[in-house]
């Protein structure tokens, strides 16, 4: 199985903060890597696929990179709808694991 | 509007049986793979189990491999996950999800699934 890590596991940021979450695959997924965001007692969003498209409705403050095994979602200006927790996943395979999750909290 | 709405969780004791439902409409059903995904309590997102567009395919976590069943009925809208054998660490919310391009699009509110004596 391929595992995805994730950092950091969680961080205090401001409004207005430039806000880095990294996500590492044990293997290449081919850029075959989406983010999402989920808030408490939610279901999680879709915000990004394929390393870096945008999915229709997300502002366009979220932002990914990466190629190979190492991904980047880039938040650019914290908004107060932004605190949540962020998951990578990788859909390289079938079996389509998720990292650990990354909490953004309110400094 | 593409809604998925989960039913069947419940309260089930270890080595019980429990089957959900996720009854799916707003797209073209049959014309897309479909995936479970389970949350424990105050933990992270855990893939369960995914199935082709026409039911031709499964694919299962090794947590749940030999324990459960995923399948789907095109005819309804529906896809189904048949738990057996369930553990106290099968205890989490079950989310219905639709693929699009390989990463999960929607997601239904979740169904929880308590595991205990």
């Amino acid at each position: 199985d391929i595992q995805m890590t994730q950092s950091p596991s969680s961080l205090s940021a401001s409004v207005g903060d430039r806000v880095t979450i990294t996500c590492r695959a044990s293997q290449g997924i081919s850029n075959s890597l989406a983010w999402y965001q989920q808030k408490p007692g939610k279901a999680p969003k879709l915000l990004l696929y394929a390393a870096s498209r945008l999915e229709s409705g997300v502002p366009s403050r979220f932002s990914g990179s990466g190629s190979g095994t190492d991904y980047t979602l880039t938040i650019s200006s914290l908004q107060p709808e932004d605190f949540a927790t962020y998951y990578c996943q990788q859909y390289y395979s079938t079996q389509g694991t998720f990292g650990q999750g990354t909490k953004v909290e309110i400094k | 509007e593409v809604q998925l709405v989960e039913s069947g969780g419940g309260l089930v004791q270890p080595g019980g049986s429990l089957r959900l439902s996720c009854s799916a409409s707003g797209f073209t059903f049959s014309s897309y793979a479909m995936h479970w995904v389970r949350q424990a309590p105050g933990k992270g997102l855990e893939y369960v189990s995914a199935i082709s567009s026409n039911g031709g395919s499964t694919y299962y976590a090794d947590s749940v491999k030999g324990r459960f069943t995923i399948s789907r009925d095109n005819s309804k809208n529906t896809l189904y996950l048949q738990m057996s054998s369930l553990r106290a660490e099968d205890t989490a919310v079950y989310y219905c999800v639709k693929d699009s391009r390989g990463a999960y699009s929607y997601w239904g509110q979740g169904t929880l699934v308590t595991v205990s004596s």
